[in-house]
């Protein structure tokens, strides 16, 4: 059975610092692209950021580049969210999702989201 | 960016109903399209992929068509347990982007 258990969220500063872990498990790791989706309180979904099986690419949508990073432990079956310079905006529930590939012309390419954690809550606030 | 336009925000229906929610993109995306569900307090799960592909385990109740730049999920014969809200999601390009989500309310 697929797993995905975050954790690390909480209360933090405007402009502070937070890591969320997502600890995967029952499938194979090394063989899927990991991403991170967030949802604001009473609003809809927002795809965050996006790594590759190997580490090797990272994507990220426009509001968060320069203040976030995505990371990979393949060896801990683990994906992570350093978040940086946090504002209000960025109070959410965040989603460790599993996303499956669609191989083309030797490339493959990150698709849509098969698997969800329950979610890790980060609340920047003073 | 791909603008994803859901319509309506809110839909009632009862029971039994056949009910449609519309799902279009700003530009064109092929079928590189996603539908999920989601209730309150719970992650989303996946529905459809490329249009109109139904994931393993969801009720064929459900279907999704389309391609270029509108889609559409049709559920049948609604349950119970289809009252939730719902989701289109585009992957042709980065950022990858949900439409603004469609509650599915019990009338």
């Amino acid at each position: 059975e697929v797993q995905l258990v975050e954790s690390g969220g909480g209360l933090v500063q405007p402009g502070g610092s937070l890591r969320l872990s997502c600890a995967a498990s029952g499938f194979t790791f090394t063989s899927y692209y990991m991403s991170w989706v967030r949802q604001a309180p009473g609003r809809g979904l927002e795809w965050v950021a996006s790594i590759k099986d190997d580490g090797s690419d990272k994507y990220y949508v426009h509001s968060v580049t320069g203040r976030f990073s995505i990371s990979r432990d393949n060896a801990k079956t683990s994906v992570y969210l350093q978040m940086n310079s946090l504002t209000a905006e960025d109070t959410a529930v965040y989603y460790c999702a599993r996303g499956l590939t669609y191989c083309s012309g030797g490339a493959c390419y990150l698709v849509y989201f098969d698997h969800w954690g329950q979610g890790a809550l980060v609340t920047v606030s003073s | 960016d791909i603008q994803m336009t859901q319509s309506p925000s809110t839909l009632s229906a009862s029971i039994g109903d056949r009910v449609t929610i519309t799902c279009r993109a700003s530009q064109s995306i092929s079928s590189w399209l996603a539908w999920y569900q989601q209730k309150p307090g719970k992650a989303p799960k996946l529905l459809m992929f490329k249009a109109s592909s139904l994931e393993s385990g969801v009720p064929s109740r459900f279907s999704g068509s389309g391609s270029g730049t509108e889609f559409t999920l049709t559920i049948t014969s609604l349950q119970p347990d289809d009252f939730a809200t719902y989701y289109c999601q585009q992957y042709d390009s980065y950022p990858y982007t949900f439409g603004l989500g469609t509650k599915l309310e019990i009338k």
